[in-house]
């Protein structure tokens, strides 16, 4: 059975640019969650999705986005890239209240 | 001030000792608590989940809630050197379906010398 799987493992990309990161959930689960964990820092709620809507979001700008499919796996986009936004973006997948994280996709913007 | 405090370490302790790790927190209105441990550059693996107060017991790990206290506890026995590294306690509110946000600690590095 196949866990939470996320992609690319590591990203490189320049201020201004934008980014699209992907998550596939666990096998039954059906809400997917992304946080932010800085180096050395716990991870930060981004937002959370159930049925291809988003029903929480964390203290994050506009610039973070998402989308959910009908297969229940979901992208997380962020637009106009700052420094500040380098970070290891995980991906959670749930049914209940346990929640199962990814490997996590590294970004890094120089 | 944060939710949900955690005392960041290092922590390096002998194999076999017994190590505790603790996390505070502030909003009376969390009642799922949970412990993540976390390999360097690996995503976060759940390790313990207790509703509400009281103990939890899994092999050589403990997990204890103080609601009263707002304080919990994850306790490691016999610990082995392939228990090093960071662990993480996170913690929600009220689960509705779809809306569930975990605050996390900072986490703690634990280091087992063999």
């Amino acid at each position: 059975d196949a866990g939470v799987t996320q992609s690319p493992t590591h990203l490189i990309k320049t201020r201004g640019q934008q980014v699209t990161l992907r998550c596939s959930p666990k096998s039954g689960h059906d809400t997917v969650s992304w946080y932010q964990q800085a180096l050395g820092q716990g991870p930060q709620f981004i937002f959370q999705y159930y049925e291809e809507e988003e029903r929480q979001r964390g203290n994050f700008p506009d610039r973070f986005s998402g989308h959910q499919f009908p297969n229940y796996s979901s992208e997380l986009n962020v637009n106009a890239l700052l420094l500040g936004d380098s970070a290891l973006y995980l991906c959670a997948s749930s049914t209940g209240t346990e929640q199962y994280f990814g490997p996590g996709t590294r970004l890094t913007v120089l | 001030q944060k939710e949900v405090e955690q005392d960041p370490g290092p922590l390096s302790v002998p194999e076999g000792a017994i190590v505790s790790l603790n996390c505070t927190y502030s909003n009376s209105a969390f009642q799922y608590f949970m412990w993540y441990r976390q390999y360097s550059r690996k995503g976060p693996e759940l390790l313990m989940y207790t509703y509400s107060s009281g103990n939890k017991e899994d092999g050589r790990f403990t997990a204890q809630v103080d609601k009263s206290s707002k304080y919990i506890s994850l306790f490691i026995r016999d610990s082995q050197p392939s228990d090093s590294a960071t662990y993480l306690c996170a913690m929600s509110d009220v689960w509705v379906q779809g809306a569930q946000k975990l605050v996390f600690g900072q986490g703690t590095r634990l280091t087992i010398n063999p």
